[in-house]
């Protein structure tokens, strides 16, 4: 159980290019989705979290228009970059929260990792 | 000053050996604390899941919390090459909707 997918696993687009990446719990209703990203041999840096239903939280520092975050449903959020530049080549991975399993537990999908021509 | 330290490594140790990994952290509202496993180019996978202070269990992973002196541990056993990975701690305060803080992570490397 508690399983996250993330796609797509890899992409790799010319500057400018808008890029979505979905997440989705897949046994499991998640009220509250987070999204990290992570440069090489660094720790994962928290970008937003994401209520179901509500607009998304960003962390300071997070420009809110470019990294837009839609939470539609308990077991889909979205991430889409938009216009893309070579400064947001990373890995974005998400993570989401078990709503019956207590609030705490985070599990995470296995990544994106973006490259910006 | 984070609020979470942790020796990023690299750690290198032969099959078989105890691994002890540690973190530090300075905030007394942490309550909930967490390991995670990190391989290269995949997400993170929580290993060990600890409330407040004391000792979790879980086959050759051992889970240490000690509040008074803000420090956590991991201790593996029988260490083994697929142990190989990034180890990250975090925290919560455990209020509805507190986010993880993590440390930087360590890298094992355990030697066949």
């Amino acid at each position: 159980g508690a399983v996250v997918s993330q796609h797509p696993s890899r992409v790799i687009c010319k500057s400018g290019t808008s890029v979505k990446i979905e997440c989705r719990s897949l046994d499991f209703q998640a009220t509250t989705m987070f999204w990290y990203r992570q440069f090489p041999k660094q720790s994962l840096m928290l970008m937003a979290t994401s209520n179901e239903g509500s607009k998304a939280t960003y962390e300071q520092g997070v420009e809110k228009d470019k990294f837009l975050i839609n939470h539609a449903s308990l077991t889909l959020s979205t991430l889409t970059v938009a216009s893309a530049h070579p400064e947001d080549s990373s890995f974005y991975i998400c993570s989401a929260r078990d709503r019956a399993g207590g609030e705490i537990k985070q599990f995470f999908g296995p990544g994106t990792r973006l490259t910006v021509l | 000053q984070k609020e979470v330290e942790q020796d990023p490594g690299p750690l290198s140790v032969p099959e078989g050996a105890i691994v002890s990994l540690n973190c530090t952290y300075s905030n007394s509202a942490f309550q909930y604390f967490m390991w995670y496993r990190q391989y290269s180019r995949k997400g993170p996978e929580l290993l060990m899941y600890t409330y407040s202070s004391g000792n979790k269990e879980d086959g050759r992973f051992t889970a240490q919390v000690d509040k008074s002196s803000k420090y956590i541990s991991l201790f593996i056993r029988d260490s083994q090459p697929s142990d190989s990975a990034t180890y990250l701690c975090a925290m919560s305060r455990g209020t509805s909707g507190s986010r993880l803080t993590f440390g930087e992570g360590t890298q094992l490397t355990v030697n066949p």
